[in-house]
């Protein structure tokens, strides 16, 4: 069975810092992987997605994440963050030959100090 | 504007009561997810449904049923509600599975 892993439950961060969130993942073949942030009292939004190609994909509000087929990680940066980052967020995975929705992480909430 | 609306936000419900969730997408996708949110338990897949009367369960379908009459409109039925079903419950579309999941604000189901 596929499954998602986010190590960090919690990560604080000052603001005008740099954020690396991991995101690790089991799947037997190549996954489509995404990114989803989620504000309080808000639904999921995504923020970037892999499918294939280039494993560095460009996301919203300057948000980046790495696919290594390797280590079977998908992690996320931001090079500089703002107080309005914020946020859970999720990394999740669907299963590229079988349609079954998504698998998510249970999540790291960010918390950005000024 | 495309968008996931849910209905209703928050709901207050006695355990043994009939509850109707509500999902509406104005984006014509196929595919459409009930999931629920649980501190400590991320987000659980209950349904899934490929198009009208095509419904699929989810990891976690168990005390659920779901109708998908029309393409934009998926409802989650609780037959008798539990207290373990306390929770915020999130409806979601994409065009088709494996693509862009767009998610709405979520219910935030009580059952006292």
């Amino acid at each position: 069975a596929q499954s998602v892993t986010q190590p960090d439950a919690r990560v604080t961060v000052s603001e005008g810092a740099s954020l690396q969130l991991r995101c690790k993942y089991s799947y037997s073949a190549t996954p489509y992987l995404f990114w989803y942030v989620q504000y309080p009292r808000q639904g999921l939004q995504l923020l970037l997605k892999y499918y294939s190609g280039d494993p560095v994909v460009q996301g919203v509000n300057s948000f980046e994440a790495e696919f290594s087929k390797s280590n079977s990680s998908f992690h996320l940066q931001k090079a500089s963050v703002h107080w309005s980052d914020s946020a859970v967020y999720f990394c999740a995975l669907s299963m590229s030959n079988y349609a079954q929705g998504l698998t998510f992480g249970l999540g790291t909430r960010v918390s950005v100090f000024p | 504007d495309m968008k996931v609306t849910q209905m209703p936000r928050y709901l207050i419900k006695r355990m043994g009561e009939n509850v109707l969730l509500e999902c509406g997408q104005d984006m014509s996708h196929e595919t459409m997810y009930w999931y629920r949110q649980d501190p400590g338990l991320g987000l659980q897949l209950i349904y899934i449904s490929y198009d009208v009367d095509s419904n699929s369960e989810g990891d976690i379908p168990k005390g659920y049923r779901v109708s998908r009459k029309k393409r934009e409109h998926f409802s989650l039925i609780l037959d008798s509600a539990k207290t373990n079903q306390t929770s915020v419950y999130f409806c979601a579309s994409s065009l088709e599975t494996n693509t862009e999941v767009f998610f709405g604000k979520g219910t935030r189901l009580t059952v006292v």
